[in-house]
């Protein structure tokens, strides 16, 4: 079965280090979008990108870094500049045009910071 | 900038009908998409809208109006499994055709 799968489920950092959070799909889908959520609130869009090779800063982009150098994978880092890092983290990929369809969501990683 | 807005929380009865209603303020609007996630789940899409009217898809509909930058989801015949967040979100030039998404609306569905 086609899908988005994200790994590790759950994820515990120290203060001070790196994680990076994998994000795999298996869908054939050019475009690909990485999400934080808080408690009650939206979703965030972080990082996207549209084609391999290249990506662009969302909204909330500082503190982050990605690449996309396969179509099928998408990793985003939590660099230690990120000051509030512990949050749930979504994500996506889609078709570009293909709005109809919508996203596909992977089922998250929970990143905390102890 | 842009912003999305809807309500936080809305309660109604098992197999009644509720409406959830996003307002947006954007610029480059391309459509409208809603989003259901339940808790601790991923999002799931339900539906999008590029013109105005209403589109019917089992026992969900949403309707969107540019002019008034106004939509709104349709719950028909809730069921208990319709408990979840939903989330409007805003396709736009301006962040590259990725969607914006409002803080979402947690339906709660009473026996």
């Amino acid at each position: 079965d086609g899908g988005i799968t994200q790994s590790p489920k759950y994820l515990f950092r120290k203060e001070g280090q790196n994680v990076t959070l994998s994000c795999e799909q298996n869908l054939n889908h050019d475009a690909m979008y990485w999400y934080r959520q808080d408690p009650g609130q939206g979703l965030r869009l972080i990082y996207y990108s549209q084609i391999v090779n290249d990506f662009q800063k969302g909204d909330i982009a500082e503190g982050y870094s990605v690449s996309r150098e396969k179509k099928e994978s998408f990793p985003l880092t939590v660099t230690s500049a990120q000051k509030n890092p512990t949050a749930f983290y979504l994500c996506a990929s889609s078709i570009p045009g293909q709005e109809r369809i919508g996203y596909t969501f992977g089922s998250g990683t929970r990143l905390t910071v102890v | 900038g842009q912003s999305l807005e809807q309500p936080s929380e809305v309660t109604a009865v098992e197999g009644a009908i509720v409406q959830i209603n996003c307002t947006y303020q954007t610029s480059g609007f391309y459509g409208l998409s809603w989003y259901q996630q339940h808790d601790g789940g991923a999002p799931t899409f339900l539906s999008y809208n590029a013109l105005d009217g209403l589109e019917e898809t089992g026992r969900f509909s949403s309707f969107l109006s540019r002019s008034d930058s106004y939509g709104y989801l349709l719950l028909q015949e809730l069921q208990m499994k319709d408990s979840a967040s939903y989330f409007c979100a805003v396709l736009n030039s301006n962040s590259g055709y990725a969607l914006n998404f409002g803080k979402g609306t947690s339906l709660l569905v009473t026996p």
